[in-house]
């Protein structure tokens, strides 16, 4: 298995909802990533979790609160969210550990949210 | 100053050409570097890594890296236009997480169009 995987691939949620990102890899990867990309930019990071632990917050809002229950999944909880934050949200692994970085990451196929 | 910065284009290229994509980076300390192709409305894929001073050829595509200009580039060759999409240059820097975590910051894109 090669693949990081993504669900729901689309979202549409009311800004006084609660939903929540799935992402899920079984290649023994030890860092997994959260990016948010709007439309004709680059991915920005959000988050790494390295080991099961948050090792990088990159002054994300606190509406957006990750979550890593294991070392094969990773979850972003979403509350209160504004139209602003519609965006593709991808989520990446990567099999080094965090201080050696030669292979790049595999991306899932990313979750397309619509604030409303 | 942006710490990765590409040329937005669009590059357009005839089909059969050569299309020649260029990258510079801030992070003298950066040492790995990555091209990842993204197609409208996709996730990135990775397509070529490089760590080391000179070229790397995979197939059609050769990548290029000069550290002491802070120079990356990507050359493919034999354009086709299925090659058409946004090209991503990404570094990989250190993080600032206690555990030192590294991270990939992308280039804006460079949108590279073959025309038949």
């Amino acid at each position: 298995d090669t693949e990081v995987t993504q669900t729901p691939k689309h979202l549409v949620m009311g800004m006084t909802n609660k939903k929540s990102l799935k992402c899920e890899q079984h290649m023994g990867h030890r860092a997994m990533y959260w990016y948010k990309q709007k439309a004709k930019k680059p991915p920005e990071l959000m988050f790494v979790y390295s080991y099961e632990k948050l090792s990088i917050n990159e002054s994300v809002p606190s509406r957006f609160s990750p979550e890593c229950p294991n070392s094969s999944l990773l979850n972003l909880h979403l509350h209160a969210l504004q139209p602003e934050d519609s965006a593709l949200y991808l989520c990446a692994s990567s099999q080094e550990a965090p201080d050696k970085f030669l292979y790049g990451y595999t991306f899932g196929s990313g979750t397309r949210l619509t604030v409303v | 100053q942006k710490e990765v910065e590409q040329n937005s284009g669009p590059l357009s290229v005839p089909e059969g050409a050569i299309a020649s994509l260029n990258c510079t980076y801030s992070d003298r300390g950066s040492q790995s570097f990555f091209w990842y192709r993204q197609y409208s409305g996709k996730s990135p894929e990775l397509i070529m890594f490089i760590y080391s001073n000179g070229d790397k050829e995979d197939g059609r595509f050769t990548a290029q890296l000069n550290k002491a200009s802070q120079y990356v580039s990507l050359l493919i060759r034999d354009s086709q236009p299925s090659d058409s999409a946004t090209y991503l240059c990404a570094v990989a820097t250190q993080g600032g997480g206690k555990d030192r975590a590294s991270k990939i910051i992308f280039g804006s894109g460079t949108r590279l169009s073959i025309r038949p």
